[in-house]
């Protein structure tokens, strides 16, 4: 199935730092989420977009729609160490696709206090 | 909380054999979906369902099978287990099936196979 490209794969970070993490389609998608999963746990949606261009914000988090709609971008502002985990971004295929998400292939984050 | 509930939490078994995961949505969502996710992979797209009826299908191998209840909950079925196939099963869900809005996961099964 279709895998969106996510980068950078890993991060390691001082506690107070900014983080910026991308995701790349070759394809248009409809809709991006982003989501947290925590070791052991389900992914938890943090931020979901829904227009090309749409930048939304959930706290210290935000998130853009790429205008071509192959794209999203999570930043993340002064980090703190309960931000450690994996972050994936998933879209939404157009109708032909059967309305699938893909889910990219997530970020690990470690925030260094 | 998400609201999604999967049980068991762990599963171990043995080559050959077959499971049921089990999966109950929030309250008021309809769709409910089934990923898997490995370790060198990340969360693979399996199936589908809106209120009882198949909705779209990923990866999901013949060996596998699903269904939705009509009281909305899913189980998702693995026969003929092979040692490939351990690994973390998640299951959301969300109100529509369309994907207009977005899905809520819940803890997962973690599957091992020896």
């Amino acid at each position: 199935g279709q895998q969106l490209n996510q980068s950078p794969q890993s991060m390691f970070i001082q506690e107070g730092e900014d983080v910026s993490m991308n995701c790349t389609s070759s394809s248009i998608f409809n809709t991006w989420l982003w989501y947290k999963q925590d070791p052991g746990e389900g992914p938890v949606l943090l931020i979901a977009l829904y227009k090309a261009g749409e930048l939304t914000s959930n706290g210290r988090l935000t998130a853009q729609f790429g205008i071509t709609r192959k794209d999203s971008f999570l930043n993340i502002s002064a980090s703190i160490p309960s931000d450690v985990g994996i972050y994936f971004c998933a879209g939404r295929g157009p109708p032909n696709t059967g309305n699938q998400f893909y889910f990219g292939t997530g970020t690990s984050l470690t925030v260094i206090p | 909380d998400s609201g999604v509930t999967q049980t068991p939490k762990h599963l171990i078994t043995a080559t050959g054999q077959r499971v049921t995961l089990r999966c109950s949505p929030r309250s008021g969502d309809l769709s409910v979906y089934w990923y898997q996710q490995s370790l060198d992979q990340g969360l693979q797209f399996l199936i589908q369902y809106y209120n009882g009826e198949e909705r779209a299908k990923g990866n999901i191998l013949e060996r596998f099978s699903a269904q939705q209840f009509p009281d909305l909950h899913s189980e998702l079925n693995l026969s003929s287990l092979e040692l490939g196939d351990s690994a973390l099963y998640f299951c959301a869900s969300s109100v529509d099936g369309q994907g207009n809005q977005p899905q809520h996961f819940g803890d997962g099964t973690r599957l091992s196979i020896l």
